[in-house]
């Protein structure tokens, strides 16, 4: 089945510098890449996603890009603000009638004021 | 339109017990799942249901069976709790063949204990 590993756990950046958190994943038919994040005791929020066919989506401040002969996707948050504190988890997921995520472990990003 | 509530949202149960956490969704989603989030491991799939009528074993779904009572609710079961399902259980809903930037909807979670 699919594995998603994800890098680094935890990620500690100066206010306003970028951060990048990467994922691999393992079955190269997986067509479906969200990220999401989470706050403190709250439910995962999907903040953007990229399909299979695009290398690259960008919304404000946050961007995704795919490599899909490498099988990774990285997520990008530029101009880091202590609001984006947070959790955030990668997935993938083969589509399809049972449109099944694997998400990867987890990385912490603390954004220092 | 609440989208996924669960029930209950805490929950302290003795090694052995039994009991059943409720998912319900009110936006007539087909697929429906349950996830488990302990730290250090993300989320991870326990059971789904691609429709109504049908569930489909995921990541880990040793000790734990689950319903689709109908296409709204999905319950989950744990016959006999171990402290090894201490977790945070997440329920989601996504609606098949959903466009992108339509991701899973997910429930506000159970936080389980069991001692």
């Amino acid at each position: 089945g699919e594995n998603v590993e994800q890098h680094p756990s935890t990620l500690s950046v100066q206010e306003g510098d970028s951060a990048v958190i990467k994922c691999t994943y393992s079955d190269s038919a997986s067509n479906y890449f969200p990220w999401y994040k989470q706050e403190l005791g709250k439910r995962p929020q999907l903040i953007i996603d990229i399909r299979s066919n695009v290398g690259e989506k960008k919304d404000q401040r946050i961007a995704v890009t795919l490599n899909k002969t490498a099988k990774h996707f990285s997520l990008h948050i530029t101009e880091t603000q202590p609001e984006d504190s947070a959790v955030y988890f990668c997935a993938a997921s083969l589509g399809g009638a049972t449109n099944k995520l694997i998400f990867g472990t987890g990385t912490l990003l603390a954004v220092q004021p | 339109n609440a989208g996924v509530t669960q029930t209950p949202k805490f929950q302290v149960l003795k090694t052995g017990q039994s009991m059943t956490l409720q998912c319900a969704q009110d936006m007539n989603h087909n697929s429906m799942y349950w996830y488990r989030q302990d730290p250090g491991m993300g989320l991870r799939l326990i059971y789904y249901s691609a429709s109504e009528g049908t569930t489909d074993k995921g990541e880990v779904p040793n000790g734990y069976n689950v319903s689709r009572l109908n296409k709204r609710e999905f319950s989950l079961r744990l016959e006999s709790a171990a402290p090894s399902q201490t977790s945070v259980y997440f329920c989601a809903s996504r609606t098949r063949g959903a466009p992108v930037g339509e991701g899973y909807t997910f429930g506000s979670g159970t936080r389980l204990t069991v001692v």
